[in-house]
């Protein structure tokens, strides 16, 4: 099974509402990261949050992290229409040799 | 700097052809992985090189599927021969440490 699932597994959201996207894993973790991907190109990374920190912040992006619920949430405030994408969150834990395991994804569309 | 490049970013074969896919990672970095994205689901760790050295290679599906990166700069991942399901997006993606992981664009291979 998926080391990091996500819900839901798809939004939709007018322009400048928040959107909030939840991240579940299963292992330890050294750190935990969120990246989007436009349709049709690469994975491009937004912020990584180590496993002992409870948040994080970066522009309009909070990230909260609680280790022992084993989960994060990605909080994307007063979206816009270019926030379209697919949103994954991947764990790095001692226990899968710290490679990135990615869940299935939020697909995210924001209506303008 | 130049970041992660693949090559090509498309690729249309036969069913019982070879395709090689390549990646350069970003100069500098020792870790290099591959990863699949399948009909949308999940991304798949296929494997990780750390150097030339194949460091976890656990996500392979099968054998006729082959990754190199002589010299421990650029790498390829062959499939030979190639088959439906192996159609998808081919990730790779370069690390330094246990940092975040930057991504290329992707080959979308199609089998047909």
């Amino acid at each position: 099974s998926q080391q990091g699932e996500e819900d839901p597994q798809a939004l939709s959201i007018q322009e400048g509402e928040n959107a909030t996207m939840n991240c579940s894993y299963k292992t330890s973790i050294n750190n935990l990261q969120w990246y989007r991907q436009n349709s049709g190109r690469g994975l491009v990374h937004l912020i990584l949050i180590r496993s002992n920190e409870r948040e994080k912040h970066s522009g309009r992006l909070r990230v909260t992290l609680d280790t022992s619920k084993k989960s994060s949430s990605l909080l994307i405030t007063a979206s816009r229409a270019a926030d379209t994408a697919s949103y994954f969150c991947a764990t790095a834990s001692p226990e899968y040799g710290n490679k990135l395991v990615f869940g299935a994804g939020t697909i995210l569309r924001v209506k303008s | 700097e130049a970041g992660v490049t693949q090559f090509p970013s498309h690729s249309v074969i036969e069913k019982g052809q070879t395709v090689t896919l390549r990646c350069d990672p970003i100069s500098g970095h020792d870790n290099l992985y591959w990863y699949r994205r399948v009909m949308g689901k999940e991304i798949k760790f296929l494997l990780h090189f750390v150097k030339e050295s194949k460091q976890d290679e656990s996500g392979m599906p099968n054998n006729r599927f082959l990754a190199e990166r002589t010299g421990g700069t650029y790498s390829t991942l062959k499939v030979q021969p190639a088959e439906l399901e192996d159609s998808g997006v081919y990730f790779c993606a370069s690390s330094q440490g246990g940092g975040k992981a930057f991504f290329g664009q992707g080959t979308r291979l199609t089998v047909v």
